[in-house]
């Protein structure tokens, strides 16, 4: 069974940093995508980066790009999701997801980890 | 950038209706790039169809999906009290390089 578990979320104040973390089990992690996912409870699905199986290549939302930076270790079926000078904006549930430009959808969610970002 | 309307934004139904949820690109889509998933209250999404008609891995066959082009449909034939959620479609494409729908919310009498 595919498990994506992430980890990392909490409260952090505007300007900050935040490092999530998300631990892949079930599947054999080097041979996939995977992204991250964020909703702001209540409300839409925002795709915010994603890496290909190798972490060569990676993309993101123009939201986040040049605050946020993706990485993963494969020897570890770990995916990272380095978020830097974080904004009221940011505040959401981030989800682990598999799969990137090789799948072109999202077959596996983790259950997502909370991030405040408040004074 | 490829911009996904979804309608109706609610919908109501009994168990046993029909239900059909809307998707509309305001440019092609290639179908192999349309997908749809289903989000419960307090869970995370699911996927339900790839490649515009594919459904997922345990997707049971009330669920079914169709379309090209700009305009895509997701079908639930004989609506269950489980199938209650939002659901969303999403698209791959090019800056960004996914976007998704706003959600339909389908309520069960």
């Amino acid at each position: 069974e595919v498990q994506l578990v992430e980890s990392g979320g909490g409260v952090v104040r505007p300007g900050g940093s935040l490092r999530l973390s998300c631990a892949a089990s079930g599947f054999t992690f080097a041979d996939y995508g995977m992204s991250w996912v964020r909703q702001v409870p209540g409300k839409g699905l925002e795709w915010v980066s994603g890496t290909n199986w190798i972490g060569g290549y990676s993309d993101y939302a123009e939201s986040v790009k040049g605050r946020f930076s993706i990485s993963r270790d494969n020897a570890k079926n770990s995916l990272y999701l380095q978020m830097n000078s974080l904004r009221a904006e940011d505040a959401a549930f981030y989800y682990c997801v598999r799969g990137y430009a090789d799948l072109y959808y999202f077959d596996s969610w983790g259950q997502g980890t909370l991030v405040t970002v408040s004074s | 950038e490829i911009v996904l309307t979804q309608s109706p934004g609610t919908l109501s139904l009994s168990p046993g209706e029909r239900a059909t949820l809307s998707c509309r690109a305001s440019q092609s889509v290639r179908t192999y790039y349309l997908a749809w998933y289903q989000q419960k209250p307090g869970q995370a999404p699911r996927l339900l169809i790839y490649h515009a008609s594919s459904r997922a891995t345990g997707i049971p066959d009330r669920f079914s999906g169709s379309g090209s082009g700009t305009d895509f449909t997701l079908t639930i034939s004989r609506l269950e009290p489980e199938d209650a959620a939002v659901y969303y479609c999403q698209q791959y494409g090019s800056s960004p390089l996914f976007s998704f729908g706003p959600g339909t919310k389908v309520d069960i009498k």
